[in-house]
């Protein structure tokens, strides 16, 4: 099945700061979504991206599926920002599944 | 238009005892996905269901796990005779038309078996 990487695994900011997610995969993709698990463990949609650029408030998102990678990125960040964000690309052979990455535990402190 | 939801949103368990969690879709979607969380890990793939059909369920395990979505009613995740390595976080996700469409989980079971 698809392999998925996602950097940095740990991430801690102040407020206010600007950052830069990535996700690699290893195969060919047909669909590709971004959430934000909060501390409470609600995982909440964040882009359905599979490929292009997209941009809602703070985040946007670009995923250049030629070369097998997606990047969230997050400006002004605020505490309220602090969770876990996963990438998920669905597996472009079956189709039938999103494959979670490890996931990048970002920390914003005010 | 409510989201996906499941419940109980805790259930505990005793080891042996059997679990049932449940899984609405948001209205309209025919395709339910189960997904296994355990702490401080991603989301694992289980079980991809459409109405009253098993589609893939390559992420199972093998025993004790029995996944349905009947015609009527809710998805139903059932674990028999639970032991203590079932304690996870269970996530159900549904979609209008299969993966290659946007997929929206529900809020998550948490399973504690002791």
């Amino acid at each position: 099945g698809i392999q998925v990487e996602q950097s940095p695994p740990d991430l801690i900011l102040q407020e206010g700061a600007n950052s830069t997610l990535r996700c690699n995969f290893s195969d060919s993709v047909n669909n590709l979504q971004w959430f934000h698990q909060n501390p409470w463990g609600q995982l909440i949609n964040l882009f359905y991206i599979p490929s292009g650029t997209k941009q809602n408030g703070r985040l946007s998102a670009t995923t250049v599926a030629t070369e097998r990678y997606s990047l969230l990125y997050i400006s002004s960040s605020q505490t309220t920002d602090s969770g876990v964000y996963f990438c998920a690309p669905g597996d472009g052979t079956s189709g039938s599944r999103l494959t979670f990455g490890e996931g990048t535990q970002l920390t914003v402190n005010p | 238009n409510a989201g996906v939801m499941q419940n109980p949103r805790h259930l505990v368990r005793r080891r042996g005892q059997e679990a049932r969690l449940r899984c609405s879709p948001m209205k309209g979607h025919s395709h339910v996905y189960w997904y296994r969380q355990l702490p401080e890990e991603g989301l694992k793939f289980m079980v991809y269901l459409q109405k009253e059909n098993i589609i893939d369920e390559s992420g199972m395990p093998k025993e004790r796990f029995s996944a349905e979505f009947p015609k009527e009613g809710p998805s139903i995740l059932r674990i028999q005779q639970v032991v203590r390595g079932d304690s996870a976080a269970y996530f159900c996700a549904s979609s209008l038309r299969g993966m290659n469409t946007e997929a929206f989980f529900g809020q998550g079971t948490r399973l504690t078996v002791v």
